[in-house]
């Protein structure tokens, strides 16, 4: 199985400033046929279902904010959110789909200061 | 707008076998997409059980595989999970949800279902 980490877990940031959180693969998840690499960002509140934000460890899923951004590449990837807003508060996931069982990082929780 | 919406029992004794139905709305399953079944333990994080697609490939987590049965009902528009030899280590919310691409399993899940809890006790 590949496993995901992520760190940290949880951070606390102030309103307006950057949040930045990292996942690592234990094995690549870029597919060199097609370039991609198999890597989701979701987004996950209290109560409810995860919302994908990410696919395709960059592609932002249509709807959501410009702030949300992803990036990297095989195995270390990056969810950045550039201007946390209050509704940002969450426990945010990264998942591979690359390779079945499709596994998910352990979640990091965002705060606002 | 495509829905789903999980319901089963909330409570199930050890040893016995938890069943829950997906109901899809807004969609046919019959349509295409390969439909998935996840679950959150409380407090934890996310576990994908398995996944589906009607021409018959069904794909299961190998930590599961043994006790896990993903089967479809078209007329109904609807796809179950029945976990057998449940302990309290299956407790959790359990979501159905589909991917974003339509003929591939390698995409991430675009569509949930809100979830349903089942707690495995006595």
């Amino acid at each position: 199985d590949i496993v995901m980490t992520q760190s940290p877990d949880s951070l606390t940031v102030s309103l307006g400033e950057k949040a930045t959180i990292n996942c690592k693969s234990t094995q690549s998840v870029l597919y060199y046929s097609n370039n991609k690499s198999y890597l989701a960002w979701y987004q996950q509140k209290p109560g409810q279902p995860p919302k994908l934000l990410i696919y395709w460890a960059s592609t932002r899923e249509s709807g959501v904010p410009d702030r949300f951004s992803g990036s990297g590449s095989g195995t270390d990837f990056t969810l950045t959110i550039s201007s946390l807003q209050a509704e940002d508060v969450a426990v945010y996931y990264c998942q591979q789909y690359y390779s079945p069982p499709f596994t998910f990082g352990p979640g990091t929780k965002v705060d606002v200061k | 707008q495509v829905q789903l919406q999980e319901s089963g029992p909330g409570l199930v004794k050890p040893s016995e076998t938890l069943s829950l139905t997906c109901t899809v709305s807004g969609y046919s399953i019959s349509s295409g997409y390969y439909w998935g079944w996840l679950r959150q333990p409380p407090g934890r994080g996310l576990e994908w059980i398995g996944s589906f697609y009607l021409s018959g490939n069904t794909y299961y987590n190998p930590s599961l595989k043994s006790r896990v049965t993903i089967s479809v009902d078209t007329s109904k528009n609807q796809f179950s999970l029945r976990l057998s030899s449940v302990t309290a280590a299956d407790t959790a919310v359990y979501y159905c949800a589909r991917p974003r691409g339509d003929d591939n399993m390698h995409d991430p899940f675009e569509i949930w279902g809100r979830g349903t809890m089942v707690t495995v006790s006595s």
